[in-house]
């Protein structure tokens, strides 16, 4: 089955400054890459996804690439604000309203 | 977009008995759900896909009579946590496609549940 690991665990960076979470899958099936946030005792909530036929997309401060042949994509935030903290999960599908298997988390702090 | 609710949102309960989660699609009709576990300051894991109409697929090491899943219509899966133990407790969240070749998934709520 699919094995998606995240790095890093915990993430501290000022207001203002950038965040980068990583993650890498096993499966060379998978090909939608979801990110979401979760706050405490909530549900996920996806921030952004990308599939397989894209290199690359954007959502004003919110980033995210997809390198299929090193079976990793990453995760960019830009001009952290507070409101940014949480944990981000990673997850990896085949698609078409399959599975998701997620990453091990990354809980981001943004120090005011 | 979609909605997903489950019920109860949190539950207690005592060692030995069974508790049933339920999870609805509130605007859109699910043939598949997804029942995942998550237990505090980790991931979510993959539990089982519920299928309407017939047998829940279950994750390898997930027991399937100790999680018993049923997906009786297009809008409702239940899942029954049978003689529930402490170390059940968790929280169970599910999720659905909106439809079936559809990438983006959308999850219910969560349901906290604690054994005593």
């Amino acid at each position: 089955g699919e094995n998606v690991e995240q790095h890093p665990s915990t993430l501290s960076v000022q207001e203002g400054d950038s965040a980068v979470i990583k993650c890498t899958y096993s499966d060379s099936a998978s090909n939608y890459f979801p990110w979401y946030k979760q706050e405490l005792g909530k549900r996920p909530q996806l921030i952004i996804d990308i599939r397989s036929n894209v290199g690359e997309k954007k959502d004003q401060r919110i980033a995210v690439t997809l390198n299929k042949t090193a079976k990793h994509f990453s995760l960019h935030i830009t001009e952290t604000q507070p409101e940014d903290s949480a944990v981000y999960f990673c997850a990896a599908s085949i698609g078409g309203g399959n599975q998701f298997y997620f990453g091990t988390g990354t809980s981001l702090t943004v120090i005011p | 977009g979609a909605v997903v609710s489950q019920h109860p949102s949190w539950v207690i309960c005592k060692s030995g008995t069974s508790v049933k989660i339920e999870c609805r699609s509130l605007d859109f009709q699910a043939t598949t759900m997804f029942w995942y576990r998550q237990f505090p300051k980790q991931s979510l894991m993959l539990m089982a896909t519920s299928n309407e109409g017939s047998k829940a697929t279950y994750e390898q090491g997930v027991e399937k009579d100790k999680f018993l899943i049923n997906h009786a219509s297009l809008t409702l899966s239940t899942l029954t946590v049978t003689s529930a133990h402490p170390e059940d407790s968790s929280f169970y969240i599910c999720s659905a496609p909106l439809a079936a070749s559809t990438d983006t998934q959308y999850f219910g709520p969560g349901t906290r549940l604690t054994v005593l």
